[in-house]
């Protein structure tokens, strides 16, 4: 059982580029979760969807895209990367009735942005 | 969104137990609070929730306020592998995502 597992682990990126952070959890879980971690902060989430075939914004969107490809994968999309997303991206999953049970987490993509 | 305040940092001797605070006087009737905690270089790990009365499990024990506008995170005996920061966090009732606030770092000293 892998649980949340994030491609790739880490990345270097030039300024401008894109890149597609994969994330697939194999717990049948409903949500999904896109997180963002810079250094010696707090989590901030970045996009959610809640079940498949729905995406909501979090508290810190612009700049990224999502897709829930289907129940297992939830991907996190930068079409045009800055310094600012210089950052470590998580990704988490729970059931759909998240208020009562846990989330699992990644371990992380520690991007670059130069 | 309910909001949660905790103390930036503590620390504790190991084999001692330490009681983490967590503030959250904006609590709906139906926010669980959860708490999660990060190891260095790891991603955030589940420890316990709960909605109303206490809970224990082999991790920790949280213990919420009766009016539940405060709650405190209890480990028993603090070993080094409990240093971390730990993230207490309101589950909304209206939606489903979840946010973390900047949390309590927490040292062990042996």
């Amino acid at each position: 059982n892998a649980g949340v597992t994030q491609t790739p682990k880490f990345q270097v990126l030039k300024t401008g580029q894109s890149m597609t952070l994969q994330c697939a959890q194999d717990m049948n879980h409903n949500s999904m979760y896109w997180y963002r971690q810079d250094p010696g902060m707090g989590l901030r989430l970045i996009y959610y969807s809640a079940s498949e075939g729905t995406t909501d914004k979090g508290e810190v969107p612009n700049g990224y895209n999502v897709s829930r490809l289907n129940k297992r994968e939830f991907s996190l999309r930068l079409e045009s990367a800055a310094p600012s997303q210089t950052s470590v991206y998580f990704c988490a999953s729970s059931t759909f009735l998240q208020q009562n049970t846990e989330a699992f987490f990644g371990q992380g993509t520690r991007l670059t942005v130069v | 969104d309910a909001k949660t305040t905790q103390p930036n940092s503590m620390e504790s001797n190991e084999e001692e137990p330490v009681h983490l605070p967590c503030n959250h006087s904006t609590i709906s009737g139906t926010d669980y609070i959860h708490w999660y905690r990060q190891l260095p270089s790891q991603g955030p790990e589940y420890v316990i929730h709960g909605l109303t009365s206490n809970v224990n499990n082999r991790m920790a024990s949280l213990a919420i306020a009766e009016d539940r506008k405060s709650s405190t995170l209890i480990l028993h005996r603090a070993t080094l592998r409990d240093a971390a920061v730990y993230y207490c966090i309101l589950s909304s009732g209206n939606n489903n995502d979840m946010r973390f606030g900047a949390g309590t770092r927490l040292t062990v000293k042996p």
